[in-house]
């Protein structure tokens, strides 16, 4: 079975601080993806990586970056946690780009 | 720009009771995909549809592509406490992305 894990399910924030949210898939999969999920508003793409050190941005990638230094592994940074960041965070991999996408279990991120 | 509307956005029936999701689009989509994502959980794949008219079913849930492949629906059959959920349909882009729709919430109640 497909994996994705990611670090925390929650996690309380400050204004200001830098926040890094991890995910972790266990196979092999090229392509990992950042949403975000907002009542009413759906999931909404931030950024996805094709391959190692590869990123393009989403719908939504204004005040965050991402990071893809092993295959396995794609981190979203915050660099600046604004209150309007508050969000459910989800992360998905699929080995094609056109392949079904496997999700993690979501980080519900407060900022504060 | 490629949208997906949902409908109802929220749901809640009676066990038993049968009930009709819908995704609509102006646009065309080469697929369709539908998901159901629990509280605190991550949504998982329920089904993907192809081919303009294409019905699949997946034990009580029935699932059609419209045959513009503009629109989809989701139709459960006699529907039980297990199926409560956020249920999610998703467009594949003109650049391979996924396009998600706001998601209907349904409670079904014993």
């Amino acid at each position: 079975d497909v994996k994705v894990t990611q670090s925390s399910r929650y996690l309380v924030k400050r204004t200001g601080e830098k926040v890094f949210l991890e995910c972790v898939q266990d196979m092999d999969h090229e392509n990992m993806f950042w949403y975000r999920q907002d009542p009413g508003l759906g999931l909404r793409l931030i950024y996805f990586s094709y391959d190692v050190k590869m990123k393009e941005k989403g719908d939504i990638p204004e005040g965050y970056s991402v990071s893809r230094e092993k295959k396995e592994r794609f981190s979203l940074i915050l660099e600046s946690a604004s209150t309007n960041q508050t969000s459910m965070y989800l992360c998905a991999s699929t080995r094609l780009m056109l392949d079904t996408q496997y999700f993690g279990p979501g980080t519900r991120l407060t900022v504060l | 720009t490629q949208l997906l509307e949902q409908s109802p956005q929220f749901l809640s029936i009676q066990e038993g009771e049968n009930l009709t999701v819908y995704c609509n689009s102006s646009s065309v989509f080469s697929s369709l995909q539908w998901y159901r994502q629990e509280p605190g959980e991550g949504p998982v794949l329920l089904v993907t549809v192809v081919t303009g008219g294409e019905v699949k079913k997946l034990k009580r849930l029935t699932f059609q592509f419209g045959d513009a492949r503009k629109d989809s629906s989701l139709h459960i059959t006699a529907a039980q406490p297990g199926d409560t959920g956020l249920y999610l349909c998703a467009g594949r882009g003109s650049q391979g992305n996924l396009i998600f729709g706001k998601g209907t919430k349904l409670s079904v109640k014993p």
